[in-house]
C-alpha cells in the first residue's frame, strides 16, 4: 500500500495568513495527487487534481505543488470560509487508494 | 448537474449486514465508476472498494475483502454498498463518490450514517 503521510495534523492561523500542508507519499506517484476540503457534517470536497490543477469554481487563492513524493497545499490568504480540514489522496494506482491523516485549519 | 444522493441513516446490531444505495443523475451512468469511502466517528477518510458502473467490475480494498460487496443497478442509476457481519467499529458515515477520471472523486453523495450497537 501507498502510505499518505500529511503534517501538520493540526493547525492554528488567522485570516489572512498564508497556510503550507504538507503530503508525502511513501513512493512515487508521479502527479497522481488530489486535495480535498471537508467541512464538519459535509462530504469532502475536491480542490486541487493532478498535484496543481485547480477544480473549476475554487478560488484562485488555492494552489498545489509537488511530484513524485512531495506535495504541498498552499491557501495564499486564509479566509473565514477555509477553515476545515484538509485530506490529500493518491491515485496513482488502485492497490488501494489511500488518503493521508487529515490537517485540521483551526482559527488562531 | 451531477448528483449522487444516499439512503438515510441505519442501526444495526452487531452481526448485521447494511445496505446503502447512491442514486446517480445528472450524467451517462455507466461513464463513471462509483467508489465507497468510509469515515469513522472523528477520523479520517478511508477507501472501501470501487465498481464499474460500465460492467459491474469490482476493485475492493484488502481491509474489506470478503465482507463487502457493491453493486449496480443501471435501470435505475444506482449503486449499492453491502457490508456484512457488523462490528461495533464499523459505525461511520459511508460515502459514495466518483468523477471523470479513475480514482478522482470530483462528485461525493451526502453520506449514510451507520451505527452498529446492540
Amino acid at each position: 500500500d501507498i502510505q499518505m503521510t500529511q503534517s501538520p495534523s493540526t493547525l492554528s492561523a488567522s485570516v489572512g495568513d498564508r497556510v503550507t500542508i504538507t503530503c508525502r507519499a511513501s513512493q512515487s506517484i508521479s502527479t497522481w495527487l488530489a486535495w480535498y476540503q471537508q467541512k464538519p457534517g459535509k462530504a469532502p470536497k475536491l480542490l486541487i487534481y493532478k498535484a496543481s490543477n485547480l477544480e473549476s469554481g475554487v478560488p484562485s487563492r488555492f494552489s498545489g505543488s509537488g511530484s513524485g513524493t512531495e506535495f504541498t497545499l498552499t491557501i495564499s490568504s486564509l479566509q473565514p470560509d477555509d477553515f476545515a480540514t484538509y485530506y490529500c489522496q493518491q491515485y496513482n494506482n488502485y492497490s488501494p487508494l489511500t488518503f493521508g491523516g487529515g490537517t485540521k485549519v483551526e482559527i488562531k | 448537474q451531477v448528483q449522487l444522493v444516499q439512503s438515510g441513516v441505519e442501526v444495526k446490531k452487531p452481526g448485521a449486514s447494511v445496505k446503502v444505495s447512491c442514486k446517480a443523475s445528472g450524467y451517462t451512468f455507466s461513464n463513471y465508476g462509483i467508489s465507497w469511502v468510509r469515515q469513522a466517528p472523528g477520523q479520517g477518510l478511508e477507501w472501501m472498494g470501487w465498481i464499474s458502473a460500465y460492467n459491474g467490475n469490482t476493485i475492493y480494498a484488502q481491509n474489506f475483502q470478503g465482507r463487502v460487496a457493491m453493486t449496480t443497478d443501471t435501470s435505475t442509476n444506482t449503486a449499492y454498498m453491502e457490508l456484512r457481519s457488523l462490528r461495533s467499529d464499523d459505525t461511520a458515515v459511508f460515502y459514495c463518490a466518483g468523477g471523470g477520471v479513475a480514482g478522482l472523486f470530483g462528485y461525493w453523495g451526502q453520506g449514510t450514517l451507520v451505527t452498529v450497537s446492540s
